[in-house]
Formats: structure tokens, C-alpha cells, sequence
């Protein structure tokens, strides 16, 4: 079955805890991106990747690293989470373009909380 | 990049025709306009895409105008599984040079009984 699929679903850590966060798709889809979802500010991309060794960032990276050493994963790694980073995440990944006939394909999002 | 707006909320009934309006002035030549469905708690689910005029798929249809500058999804006889936050999306074309798919905050239809 095609799918994004996000490890762990929910997620309780300390702050300062470094943690990571798995992506991966089966797809063969060059461009994956990870977005936060936080109520009444709708979904806000962090960072994407066009193909393997190639990132950049979205509209909200501070505090967020990714790498993409595969074209299959994309992970997001928190260094030094806070509370602010309290959040609803979700990855997705496409074709190049987003203009294959299926758009982009969503993970089932993990929530993550900051205490 | 071009911006979208679209209606904060709206309110339907079962088996009524549903068309949310989005509009994109700023839309450019190699935008496509895509529209997603979210559940809470999930991750959007791709609708439908277009380019210009119609686009007829087995859940929604979209219309694009000439201009572009809007567009209309249509969603025929909605029930209360229809019931979602639906996201209008305009651009991301690599060829261009946009490379972040930018969501807005949606349209919250609410169908009842």
C-alpha cells in the first residue's frame, strides 16, 4: 500500500530532550516536507526537501533539523525541544511539482508534547 | 506565492450541493490549484487538482475560470462524513521556482443532519 508513514503517533518528553521524529514513504517520491498543525493557525511547513542531500527550510524552522539521506526518509529532529514546540506534526511527501495525479500523500501525524 | 483566501466556515445539510470558493489573484501561468481534506487529527487527503476550467473526479468537481483568479469546488450531495476542514492550495510547480506547498486555514464545513 502507497503511504507515508510517521513513528511514533504520540510522543511525551521532557524539555531539552532531543528526540526524532521518522518519516518514510514507499512511493519513490522525490520531495517530502514536514509540517505543525496548531489550532487556529492551520498547517505551517517547517522544512521540505526537493531529492536526497537536498533541504531547505519552510516558514517555521527554528528549533528543527532534518536531513535526507535516503530518498525514503526524511526525519525531523528536535535538538533541544520546548514547550512552544507543543505541536501536531505531520510529514508529506509528492512527485516533484506536486502535480502527479494523487497531489501529496500525508502521514498520519504525530502529536507531540513539550512539558 | 500566491495567497489564497477562502470562507472561514460554512454550514450545509446532507444531500445538499456544497461549492466553496477560493480565490488567488496573484496565481501565475504554471500554478495548478489543488484542494485537501482534513479530518482531525489526520493528515490532508488530496481532492482534486486543475488547472483551468473543469475537473470532474468521482468525490468533487473544480472550476477554474478563465482568469484563474478564483476557483470552486463543488462537492455533490454532501453527507455528514463530509463534515472536514477542506484547503485550497495554489502553486508549488518546481519550474517555477516555488518550492513550499503554503496552506491557508481552510474552510470548515459543517453538514447536519
Amino acid at each position: 500500500e502507497a503511504q507515508v508513514t510517521q513513528n511514533p503517533r504520540y510522543l511525551i518528553t521532557v524539555t531539552g530532550k532531543k528526540l526524532t521524529v521518522t518519516c518514510s514513504q514507499n512511493m519513490n517520491h522525490e520531495y517530502m516536507s514536514w509540517y505543525r498543525q496548531d489550532p487556529g493557525l492551520g498547517l505551517r511547513q517547517i522544512y521540505y526537501s526537493m531529492n536526497v542531500e537536498v533541504t531547505d527550510k519552510g516558514d517555521v524552522p527554528e528549533g528543527y533539523k532534518v536531513s535526507r539521506k535516503e530518498k525514503r526518509n526524511f526525519p525531523l529532529i528536535l535538538e533541544s525541544p520546548s514547550p512552544n514546540q507543543t505541536s501536531l506534526y505531520f510529514c508529506a511527501s509528492s512527485f516533484l511539482g506536486g502535480q502527479g495525479p494523487y497531489g501529496y500523500t500525508f502521514g498520519s501525524g504525530t502529536r507531540l508534547t513539550v512539558v | 506565492l500566491a495567497k489564497t483566501t477562502q470562507p472561514i466556515s460554512m454550514d450545509s445539510y446532507e444531500g445538499q450541493e456544497v461549492n466553496i470558493t477560493c480565490s488567488h489573484n496573484n496565481i501565475a501561468t504554471n500554478d495548478y490549484i489543488t484542494w485537501y481534506q482534513q479530518f482531525p487529527s489526520q493528515g490532508p487527503r488530496f481532492i482534486i487538482q486543475g488547472y483551468k476550467t473543469k475537473v470532474t473526479n468521482e468525490v468533487a468537481s473544480l472550476f477554474i475560470p478563465a482568469d484563474r483568479k478564483s476557483s470552486t469546488l463543488s462537492l455533490p450531495r454532501v453527507s455528514l462524513s463530509d463534515t472536514a476542514v477542506y484547503y485550497c492550495l495554489v502553486g508549488d510547480n518546481y519550474r517555477s521556482g516555488y518550492s513550499t506547498l503554503t496552506f491557508g486555514k481552510g474552510t470548515m464545513l459543517l453538514v447536519s443532519p
